[in-house]
């Protein structure tokens, strides 16, 4: 089946310092990944829509300044934290929607990166 | 717009007992529905979906469902639970012709010997 890796899994920063986390397609392309943001025992909040080729689209109350995306090319998202405070500790995880029969898209998920700001 | 409904936070279920997940959901479109587990630390897997047809749906680990379109519902069911079935799980609706996925609240499943 497809897969989506994430990279780090984990990392731990200190406060004010940006953090970059990577999101790649490994055997499909995708034009589109999501990033979700998931608090401790919460569930998943979609944070922004990253689109090869032009400017991600972030859902309302997500700072589009703070969570930098970039769609590298089309097997590769990155979400940069900048300026990273303790409540952006939180569990990362991007997926991406591979084609199939039909017009119907299959999610793929990434295993995910827990970020914790100290 | 898509929204999920998962009334229960938590379940707490002896092994082998059989055991219901309720889902609800909202649409103003066709949906596509889906389970999702999580373990500890980890990111989400596919339990099973619903896309069409047979609206009993058969997935990994011995999980089925039940599509319910006048209900609106998706509800998970296992008909006995082992200790290693415990863990998050997700219900998600996705409207046809978008890509978003929206996910419920999620309820944790507790199995104990």
């Amino acid at each position: 089946g497809a897969v989506v890796s994430q990279h780090p899994s984990w990392v731990i920063c200190k406060s004010g310092t940006s953090v970059k986390i990577e999101c790649r397609s490994l055997d499909f392309q995708a034009t589109t990944m999501f990033w979700y943001r998931q608090f401790p025992k919460q569930s998943l909040m979609l944070m922004a829509t990253s689109n090869e080729g032009s400017k991600a689209t972030y859902e309302q109350g997500v700072e589009k300044d703070k969570f930098l995306i970039n769609h590298a090319s089309l097997t590769l998202s990155t979400l940069t934290v900048t300026s990273a405070h303790p409540e952006d500790s939180s569990f990362y995880i991007c997926s991406a929607p591979r084609g199939l029969a039909g017009g119907y898209y299959e999610q793929y998920f990434g295993p995910g990166t827990r970020l914790t700001v100290t | 717009a898509q929204s999920v409904t998962q009334l229960d936070s938590q379940v707490p279920v002896f092994e082998e007992a059989p055991v219901e997940l309720r889902c609800n959901y909202s649409s103003s479109v066709s949906v596509y529905l889906f389970w999702y587990v999580q373990y500890p630390n980890q990111g989400l897997q596919l339990l099973l979906k619903y896309l069409s047809g047979s609206t009993l749906v058969k997935g990994i680990n011995g999980f089925e469902a039940e599509f319910n379109k006048s209900q609106t519902s998706f509800h998970l069911r296992k008909p006995s639970v082992h200790i290693s079935d415990t863990a998050e799980y997700f219900c998600a609706v996705k409207g046809k012709g978008f890509q978003k996925l929206v996910f419920g609240t999620g309820t944790r499943l507790l199995v104990s010997p």
